[in-house]
């Protein structure tokens, strides 16, 4: 089974540039959640979807942040203007109705804003 | 509000020794799940162990085994003949919200294994 995809796993960014993430869930897997993670913390939620419908995004900033899952499978995160303080590692993560209680989390992709 | 604490910012063992990484949470609620994760230099969160709360027994995984005090809310990770792979950040996990399962992680431990 292949596991949670994103791409790209490293972008480097000026500030005020636009940015995407893209993440690819485990097959099967209705709910999707994007994590960002700041330098020496543990991953906070920004965003969780169950199939296409984003159910809780009190956490993602929403002047600059944005996210879509059409079709309830990929899902893309975007920051714009990007600001300095963006940088972190975004992480992806999904989980199953086999599983409801595991999440199963993707390789990150890691922001640097100049 | 849901805190997951992780005391230990950083611990070292000896290459085939046994250490035991602590984690406290706060929670009022009676049923619900635990997680350890692993996450390596690549940043990859890999999970390591689950207990359910309900459940009595610790579990087990392999060289992994959990210490889980329902009563004190402490969950604590026990790394048996430690291996250099197990040289990694250990996060402490908690679903804030049962329903949607949203994970509240500790500040973490880095773990140091010595040869």
């Amino acid at each position: 089974e292949a596991g949670v995809v994103q791409s790209p796993r490293y972008k480097i960014i000026e500030k005020k540039q636009p940015v995407a993430f893209w993440c690819n869930p485990i097959s099967g897997h209705n709910t999707l959640y994007w994590y960002r993670q700041n330098l020496g913390q543990g991953p906070e939620l920004l965003i969780r979807y169950e199939n296409e419908e984003a159910v809780d995004d009190s956490q993602l900033p929403k002047d600059r942040f944005s996210a879509e899952r059409l079709k309830g499978v990929d899902s893309t995160l975007k920051i714009q203007p990007a600001e300095l303080g963006d940088s972190a590692v975004y992480l992806c993560a999904s989980r199953g109705l086999g599983r409801p209680d595991t999440q199963y989390f993707g390789p990150g992709t890691r922001l640097t804003v100049l | 509000a849901q805190t997951v604490t992780q005391s230990q910012p950083e611990m070292s063992v000896q290459e085939a020794e046994t250490v035991t990484l602590s984690c406290t949470y706060d929670t009022s609620e009676s049923d619900y799940y635990l997680f350890w994760y692993k996450q390596p230099p690549s940043r990859q969160m890999i999970l390591v162990i689950r207990q359910e709360a309900y459940k009595q027994q610790n579990a087990t995984e392999n060289r992994f085994s959990v210490n889980f005090q329902k009563a004190a809310k402490s969950f604590s990770l026990k790394i048996s003949d430690s291996q250099l792979g197990d040289a990694a950040m250990y996060f402490c996990a908690y679903p804030a919200n049962n329903a949607g399962n949203m994970l509240t992680f500790g500040g973490g431990t880095r773990l140091m294994v010595k040869p």
